[in-house]
């Protein structure tokens, strides 16, 4: 079945290293989005990309960084410099001939200890 | 730049009852309004969506949304209410973000509870 694929669903780090969450999708979707999404305070984002290649910041997007080389494949790295990184984080994709609803994955919990 | 406004942070309801989520918008141009639903520890589902047309959508599992422009609200409703109801509901607005792009942003949320 076409979807979304997140991983790993659950993940902790230590404090000072950086992580990786995988976000893989069937879809033949364009456009990906990374949002990280806390208690009471909704969905923000963080990254997204529009082409294969190209990406743009988000409103959160220090401390992250992405990489766009596959149509399929949008990963998330959460670096050591972002300050409070345990949040529970939400891979979307869009078709952009579509009308509009993004398709999310099942997210990725991240925990630092 | 566009907002939504989920009012409530929390709605209770009897199993049976009819509810209401409530869902306020601000953004330039005509809008694309969106519900989703989160169960825990899940990603988020389409419920449904408004993009023209009729002002009443109906979608999936029995959930419908009122559009009103002049108030710029799309209410989220369902006649009788299940105890599996209970979630975490999104309202969204899409706008574009300039480049061929567009960006959803979302309410904060409101949590519903269905009591039986």
């Amino acid at each position: 079945d076409g979807g979304i694929t997140q991983s790993p669903k659950y993940l902790f780090r230590k404090e000072g290293q950086n992580v990786t969450l995988s976000c893989e999708q069937n879809l033949n979707h364009d456009a990906m989005y990374w949002y990280r999404q806390d208690p009471g305070q909704g969905l923000r984002l963080i990254y997204y990309s529009q082409i294969v290649n190209d990406f743009q910041k988000g409103d959160i997007a220090e401390g992250y960084s992405v990489s766009r080389e596959k149509k399929e494949s949008f990963p998330l790295t959460v670096t050591s410099a972002q300050k409070n990184p345990t949040a529970f984080y939400l891979c979307a994709s869009y078709d952009r001939v579509g009308t509009g609803e993004l398709f999310f994955g099942e997210g990725s919990r991240l925990t630092v200890l | 730049a566009q907002s939504v406004a989920q009012p409530e942070d929390q709605v209770n309801v009897a199993e049976g009852n009819p509810l209401t989520v409530k869902c306020t918008y601000s953004v330039s141009g005509n809008p694309y309004l969106f519900w989703y639903v989160q169960y825990p520890n899940r990603g988020l589902q389409f419920l449904l969506k408004y993009i023209t047309g009729d002002n009443l959508v109906k979608g999936s599992y029995g959930f419908e949304a009122e559009f009103n422009k002049s108030q710029t609200s799309f209410h989220l409703k369902k006649p009788s209410a299940l105890v599996s109801d209970s979630a975490l509901y999104f309202c969204a607005v899409r706008a574009y973000s300039g480049a061929g792009s567009y960006q959803l942003t979302f309410g904060k949320g409101t949590k519903l509870s269905v009591i039986p």
